[in-house]
C-alpha cells in the first residue's frame, strides 16, 4: 500500500509571495492532518479536514489556510509569506475522525523562505 | 492545557546500552498515546500507540508502556540504526488532534 505523499519535497520562495502544498492521502484514509515543524517549536498542528470539512484547527494567523478534494487528497496554502514560516510542512492521514485511528506522515514539504 | 515533555533532549548511549525515554503529560482525558520515530529529513514514522495505564507493547528492541502521567520507551541493547529522534504525542478525548513533545534525539555509538 502506498503511503502519504506530499508535494513538492522542496520549495524556496521569498517574503511576500505564496506557496500551496499538496497531500495525497493514504488509499482508504479520509481525514488529512497538516503539521509546521521548525526546530524551536517543535511539531504543531495546523488544521485537520475530514470529508472536505474543516473539523479542527491550531492557532495560527490566517494566512494559513487548507481544503481537502473530494478524493481526499488535500492542499494547503500560505499567503503573504515571513521568514518565520521556513519549516518542515508534515501532512498525516488517517482512516477517519471517530476512534483513535493512527496518524500516518508523509515525508513532508521543506518549505525555505528568503 | 495539554501538555507533553520529553526527557531527556538528547541521549548517547553505547551499542548494547540499554536505557529508557521519558515522555511526560498532563492531559484533560487521555484518548491515546503515540510513540514515532523521526529519522533527519524524513517524517515521523509510527511505532506504537497505547490506550489506557498498564498498558505495554513491544516491537524488536523497543518496548512501550504507559501509567496515568507518563510513558516509557525502553531501549533493549540498541543499535546504531536506532538513531533518531522519537516523539511522543497525546491525543485528547475531546480533540483529534495530536499534541507532541519537542522529541529525544538519540544517538547510538558501535
Amino acid at each position: 500500500k502506498a503511503g502519504v505523499t506530499q508535494t513538492p519535497r522542496y520549495l524556496i520562495k521569498t517574503r511576500g509571495q505564496q506557496v500551496t502544498l499538496s497531500c495525497s492521502p493514504i488509499s482508504g484514509h479520509r481525514s488529512v492532518s497538516w503539521y509546521q515543524q521548525t526546530p524551536g517549536q517543535g511539531l504543531q498542528f495546523l488544521f485537520e479536514y475530514f470529508s472536505e470539512t474543516q473539523r479542527n484547527k491550531g492557532n495560527f494567523p490566517g494566512r494559513f489556510s487548507g481544503r481537502q478534494f473530494s478524493n481526499s487528497r488535500s492542499e494547503m496554502n500560505v499567503s503573504t509569506l515571513e521568514l518565520g514560516d521556513s519549516a518542515l510542512y508534515l501532512c498525516a492521514s488517517s482512516f477517519r475522525r471517530t476512534s483513535t485511528d493512527t496518524q500516518y506522515f508523509g515525508p513532508g514539504t521543506r518549505l525555505t523562505v528568503l | 492545557e495539554d501538555q507533553v515533555t520529553q526527557s531527556p533532549e538528547a541521549l548517547r548511549l553505547q551499542e548494547g546500552e540499554s536505557s529508557s525515554l521519558n515522555c511526560s503529560y498532563t492531559v484533560s482525558g487521555l484518548r491515546g498515546l503515540f510513540w514515532y520515530r523521526q529519522d533527519p529529513g524524513k517524517g515521523p514514522e509510527f511505532l506504537f500507540t497505547l490506550y489506557s495505564a498498564g498498558e505495554e507493547k513491544e516491537k524488536e528492541r523497543l518496548k512501550a508502556t504507559l501509567t496515568k502521567k507518563e510513558s516509557f520507551l525502553h531501549i533493549t541493547a540498541p543499535k546504531p540504526e536506532d538513531s533518531a529522534t522519537y516523539l511522543c504525542a497525546v491525543q485528547a478525548t475531546w480533540n483529534d488532534k495530536l499534541i507532541f513533545g519537542t522529541g529525544t534525539r538519540l544517538q547510538v555509538f558501535p
